[in-house]
């Protein structure tokens, strides 16, 4: 059974950078798409962006200019990484496997942006 | 892009249906059959229960069923059950190469 596991800080000051690790287990990353999805609290699902093994990328238009992400295939993990943070990017950040069809995802890492 | 349109809630009695739309336009929902509905409970990941409109994985019940008509996809849950129904769903959809993928605004189920 294919497992996600998010990991980084879960506090940020604003206007730094926001980083996320997401390692898999019980399955390789290779030949996927991997994405990454944020949720405020007591608000809806955000898709941010998604990347591929062969480190492919594509963002949410609405976040592009301050995302980037990558991947370690030796290590079975793929990155999130975030500038210039505010407040509003305050979410529980989750990682998931697919694209269209996300069928396993991580238990959720909640980052709050502090002033 | 804008996320695809629910209903803010949706209720029934256990054993009843209920039925969350999900609207969008041509270039997300109606322009493709990449639909998929997630479901989650408070304080938990999404769970996928429906993909390409009307697929289910393994393991979830035949009583959760999906379709299509237009913009709107639709999600059924048929013989309501009081603690795993209760949930937040929220649909998604494939909506382009330039923006590969957007969700719905989520709907809360409540079994009364």
């Amino acid at each position: 059974q294919v497992q996600l596991q998010e990991s980084g800080p879960g506090l940020v000051k604003s206007s730094e950078t926001l980083s996320l690790i997401c390692t898999v287990s019980g399955g390789s990353i290779r030949n996927y798409y991997w994405s990454w999805i944020r949720q405020p609290a007591g608000k809806g699902l955000e898709w941010i962006g998604r990347i591929y093994t062969s480190g492919s990328t594509n963002y949410n238009p609405s976040l592009k200019s301050r995302v980037t992400m990558s991947v370690d295939t030796s290590k079975n993990q793929f990155s999130l990484r975030l500038t210039s943070v505010t407040a509003a990017d305050t979410a529980v950040y989750y990682c998931a496997r697919g694209v269209y069809v996300m069928d396993f995802w991580g238990q959720g890492t909640t980052v709050t942006v502090s002033s | 892009q804008s996320a695809l349109t629910q209903p803010p809630s949706a209720s029934g009695s256990p054993g009843q249906s209920v039925t969350i739309s999900c609207t969008g336009t041509s270039s997300d929902v109606g322009g493709y059959g990449y639909v998929s509905w997630y479901q989650q409970h408070p304080g938990k990941a999404p769970k996928l229960m429906i993909y390409e409109v009307s697929k289910r994985p393994s393991g979830v019940p035949d009583r959760f069923s999906g379709s299509k008509s237009g913009n709107t996809a639709s999600l059924t849950v048929s013989g309501l059950q009081q603690a795993d129904d209760e949930a937040d769903y929220y649909c998604g959809s494939y909506a382009g190469s330039n923006n590969p993928y957007v969700f719905g605004t989520g709907t809360k189920v409540t079994v009364l």
